[in-house]
């Protein structure tokens, strides 16, 4: 069962330089999300989508990208990374039930970003 | 932004203790949900709860959503090495407690 599928699992980047992470899932979930994790400050939401072809940002969304063209794919880029976005990246989704987001988020297992 | 105040931020406690973490926040939630990650992997979900004051258990874990709809808090009872890893809460969609990273000695 592959859920939700990251790559590369991880990278070292040359500042100035951009980067998509790519995330896919095959649950069927509506809602996605991109997270960092960085040691001491937990997972922060970048950005999300509620549903295929709408996005929002979470709550730190600077210097990223997303889109959403269809419900099982959902990149992230980085048009000119900075070493401050050297992290780990999570993608998740999460399922609804009887037309409500549940919340319950099903987690890639990362994308290790080094940026020089 | 809201936070999510998780303590401990770390545990090391012996096999067959039990443990106790908490997560508080200064706003309402209306899901509280506990996940657990370990090295190299994503957080995987443990408890999800949705009513205030409900108590829920899974195995040898067992959550609160606090009353106040403002904490709740994950027990696991008897340890074993296999819990090693770091447990979050999670408040909703955005918010994530900063983690209490558990060691569990043989």
């Amino acid at each position: 069962t592959a859920g939700i599928t990251q790559a590369p699992t991880s990278q070292i980047l040359a500042a100035g330089r951009s980067m998509t992470l790519r995330c896919t899932q095959d649950m069927r979930h509506n809602a996605m999300y991109w997270y960092r994790q960085d040691l001491g400050l937990g997972l922060r939401l970048i950005h999300y989508s509620n549903t295929a072809g709408t996005t929002g940002k979470g709550e730190v969304p600077d210097g990223y990208s997303v889109s959403r063209a269809n419900t099982d794919d959902f990149p992230l880029t980085l048009a000119s990374a900075v070493p401050s976005q050297t992290s780990v990246y999570f993608c998740a989704s999460s399922r609804t039930s009887g037309g409500t987001n549940t919340g319950e988020l099903f987690f890639g297992e990362g994308s290790r970003l080094t940026v020089l | 932004g809201q936070q999510l105040n998780q303590s401990p931020q770390s545990m090391f406690i012996q096999e067959g203790e039990d443990v106790s973490m908490n997560c508080t926040s200064s706003s309402i939630f209306n899901t509280w949900l506990w996940y657990k990650q370990e090295p190299g992997e994503g957080p995987v979900l443990l408890i999800a709860l949705y009513k205030a004051g409900e108590l829920t258990s899974n195995g040898r874990l067992t959550a609160q959503f606090g009353i106040t709809r403002k904490d709740s808090f994950l027990n696991i009872s008897a340890s074993i090495p296999s819990d090693v890893g770091i447990y979050f809460c999670h408040g909703n969609q955005f918010y994530f407690g900063t983690g209490t990273s558990l060691t569990v000695i043989p």
